[in-house]
C-alpha cells in the first residue's frame, strides 16, 4: 500500500513568505508527527496529533509555526513570515496507533529553502 | 549535553566489513529506534525494540536497558548500506510517541 507522502518536495521561499506543507500519512493511522531536520542534524520534534487532536505542540519554534488536521488524515503544517533559519527538511511520520512506542513511518520530506 | 549520543559521527568501511554503530542515551524511554536515512532525506524505520536483540537480514539491533546503551551491527557490509543511520528514543512518560533523535552516523562502505 501507499506509504507516507508530503508535497511539495521541495520549496524556495523568499523571506516574509507563508509556506503551506502538506502530509499525507497511511490510510487509517491515529497518530501523526512532524519533525523538523537542520542539514546535518537530528530530527527535532514540532508537533504530534491524535486523529484531528493536536496534543502536543510544544516543539513548534514560534507563533509562526501553524499545524492542522481537521478531519483526522491530511495534515498541513504552515509557516508564516519564513526566516532564514527556518530552512530545513520537514518530516511527516504517522503510526497506526496512539501511544508510545509504535512503529513511526516517515515520509519523505519538504526541503524547504528560504532565501 | 544531548539527551540522545551516537557515535561514531562518520564511519568509513570496506565491503565486507562487520559495523558497529552506538547509541547512548540519558532518559527513561519505552522504546528505542533504529532509522536508516538516504541522501535525499527519505528515512526507513529499521528496528523499535524495548529489550535484548532484534536481528533482520544483515542488521542487528541490541539494547541494554540497565546501561542505557543500544549498538547497531551490519555484517558483511555492502556499498547499498551507505547512508545516514540515526538513533532515536521515545520518553518514558513523555509526550504521545513523539521521538528524540541523535544527530546520525554517517556511513559509507567502500567497494
Amino acid at each position: 500500500g501507499a506509504g507516507v507522502s508530503q508535497s511539495p518536495r521541495y520549496k524556495v521561499a523568499k523571506r516574509g513568505q507563508d509556506v503551506a506543507l502538506r502530509c499525507d500519512p497511511i490510510s487509517g493511522h491515529v497518530s501523526l508527527f512532524w519533525y523538523q531536520q537542520a542539514l546535518g542534524q537530528g530530527p527535532e520534534f514540532l508537533t504530534y496529533f491524535q486523529n484531528e487532536a493536536q496534543l502536543d505542540k510544544s516543539g513548534l519554534p514560534s507563533d509562526r509555526f501553524f499545524a492542522e488536521r481537521p478531519e483526522g488524515s491530511v495534515s498541513t503544517l504552515k509557516i508564516q513570515r519564513t526566516q532564514q533559519e527556518d530552512s530545513a527538511v520537514y518530516l511527516c511520520a504517522s503510526s497506526e496507533l496512539a501511544g508510545r512506542g509504535e512503529t513511526q513511518y516517515f515520509g519523505p520530506g519538504t526541503r524547504l529553502l528560504v532565501l | 549535553k544531548n539527551e540522545v549520543e551516537q557515535s561514531p559521527q562518520n564511519l568509513t568501511a570496506q565491503e565486507g566489513e562487520f559495523i558497529t554503530i552506538n547509541c547512548s542515551y540519558s532518559v527513561g524511554i519505552s522504546a528505542l529506534h533504529w532509522l536508516q536515512q538516504h541522501p535525499g532525506g527519505g528515512i526507513v524505520s529499521l528496528f523499535m525494540l524495548s529489550s535484548g536483540k532484534k536481528k533482520h537480514g544483515r542488521l542487528i539491533a541490541t539494547i541494554n536497558i540497565q546501561e542505557k546503551h543500544s549498538s547497531l551491527h551490519i555484517t558483511a557490509s555492502h556499498p547499498r548500506d551507505s547512508a545516514v543511520y540515526i538513533c532515536a528514543v521515545a520518553v518514558y512518560g513523555g509526550s504521545q510517541g513523539n521521538l528524540i533523535f541523535g544527530k546520525g552516523t554517517k556511513l559509507s562502505v567502500k567497494p
